[in-house]
This record gives C-alpha cells, sequence and structure tokens, in this order.
C-alpha cells in the first residue's frame, strides 16, 4: 500500500492557468508538507500543516494556497501559474521525526 | 535559521569503493540528522538518520557519523554497488517539523 501518495504525477498546462495538486498519506501521521525540488534538485519546503493547521508558510507567493480538508490529505491549489512554477512537487508527512516522500508531481508551465 | 551544506555535489567511485558525503549545518541547537535517497523519478527515501545524543550509527553497508562541536556530520557507504547510484541528500532539524536539506550529492557507482 502507498504511503503517501500524489496525484497527478505529471501536469502540464499553459501560463495563467489555474490546476491543483493532491495529496494523501494512510500512515495516520499529523503533519504534512509541500516541497518544491527545482531542476538543480534543490528541496525547498513550501508549507507544513499539523493536524489541519498551517504551522510553516515559506515565503511562497501567494498565488499557491494550501487546503487540508482532513489531517490525512494536504492539497496545493496554484493561481495565474507562471513559467518558473515548473518543478516537481513533493508532499510528505511526518510523526515524530521520520518523513516520508510522495512519488512527486512533475508541473510544467508552458 | 539552519544553513546546512552538502559536499561534493557529485561523486563517482568504482563499484566496490567507499562513497564518503559530508554535511556541515550551522544551528548547534539542531537535533536530528536524517539522510534521504532520491532515485530518479522518486521521492526521497529515508535511510539512516542520527540524533544529537549519538555519535555514530550503522545500518549495513551505510554508516553516519556526527561531530556536534564541529557541526558536521557524513554518510559512508560501503562496498558500493550499481544500485547505491541516486542522488543523496543530508538534512537537519531541531523540532521533527521543519527539515532543512542539503543541495545533493549525485552519486554513480561504475559498474
Amino acid at each position: 500500500d502507498t504511503a503517501v501518495s500524489q496525484t497527478p504525477k505529471y501536469l502540464v498546462t499553459q501560463m495563467g492557468n489555474d490546476k491543483s495538486i493532491k495529496c494523501e498519506q494512510n500512515l495516520g501521521h499529523d503533519t504534512m508538507y509541500w516541497y518544491k525540488q527545482d531542476s538543480k534538485k534543490f528541496l525547498k519546503i513550501m508549507f507544513s500543516y499539523n493536524n489541519k493547521e498551517l504551522i510553516i508558510n515559506e515565503t511562497v507567493p501567494n498565488r499557491f494556497s494550501p487546503k487540508s480538508p482532513d489531517k490525512a490529505h494536504l492539497n496545493l491549489h496554484i493561481n495565474s501559474l507562471e513559467l518558473g512554477d515548473s518543478a516537481v512537487y513533493f508532499c510528505a508527512s511526518t510523526q515524530g521525526y521520520e518523513q516520508f516522500f510522495g512519488p512527486g508531481t512533475r508541473l510544467t508551465v508552458l | 535559521g539552519e544553513n546546512v551544506e552538502q559536499h561534493p555535489s557529485t561523486l563517482s567511485v568504482q563499484e566496490g569503493d567507499s562513497a564518503v558525503i559530508k554535511c556541515t549545518y550551522s544551528d548547534s541547537a539542531s537535533n536530528y540528522f536524517p539522510w534521504y535517497k532520491q532515485e530518479l523519478g522518486k521521492g526521497p527515501q529515508l535511510i539512516i538518520d542520527i540524533r544529537s545524543n549519538v555519535g555514530e550509527k550503522k545500518d549495513q553497508r551505510i554508516a553516519v557519523t556526527l561531530n556536534k562541536t564541529a557541526k558536521h556530520f557524513s554518510l559512508h557507504i560501503t562496498e558500493t554497488q550499481p544500485e547505491d547510484s541516486a542522488v543523496y541528500f543530508c538534512a537537519a532539524s531541531l523540532t521533527g517539523n521543519q527539515f532543512y536539506f542539503g543541495t545533493g550529492t549525485s552519486l554513480t557507482v561504475i559498474p
């Protein structure tokens, strides 16, 4: 069974569109994250939620809005997509210190 | 905030040789140091971790050492195999809620 799952795996869209990425974890973890990995493989945290509450919000444009409908889900909605948003986005969850990552969503903005 | 530096950015070794990746951190309060392996097209996967009350930890061919005084920690892979080829990330954390990642090391094991 997949511990942290994301959909879709690939997302290709035009500049200016709005898109969402979904994440679900079946581990019963309290804390979930969104990371962005650029073309140089740098991993940068974007958001962190603990029990549906936002606890970390790094310097991310407000075009990015995370939503956590329940403890097992953390979705990422992106408005007015820009070329620079092209990257791989990873969802992760943590209980204690051990962090589990999803398989990633490769977003390409044309 | 915490700053984690990782070296080298790329590393090539012959199969059977050892590989060492080093990281330094800036915040002496950080107390948890995980290492992740990322294979092509996949998410990072935790392979080993160490807490600040321990100097060394080993799991089969993989070991991690921590020097709290110097604020650096290292990943050692012995008897490397082609399937060890991947990108490796170190990270540091204080609370277990926020992780600061190194810039990654692309390891290639040459058969």
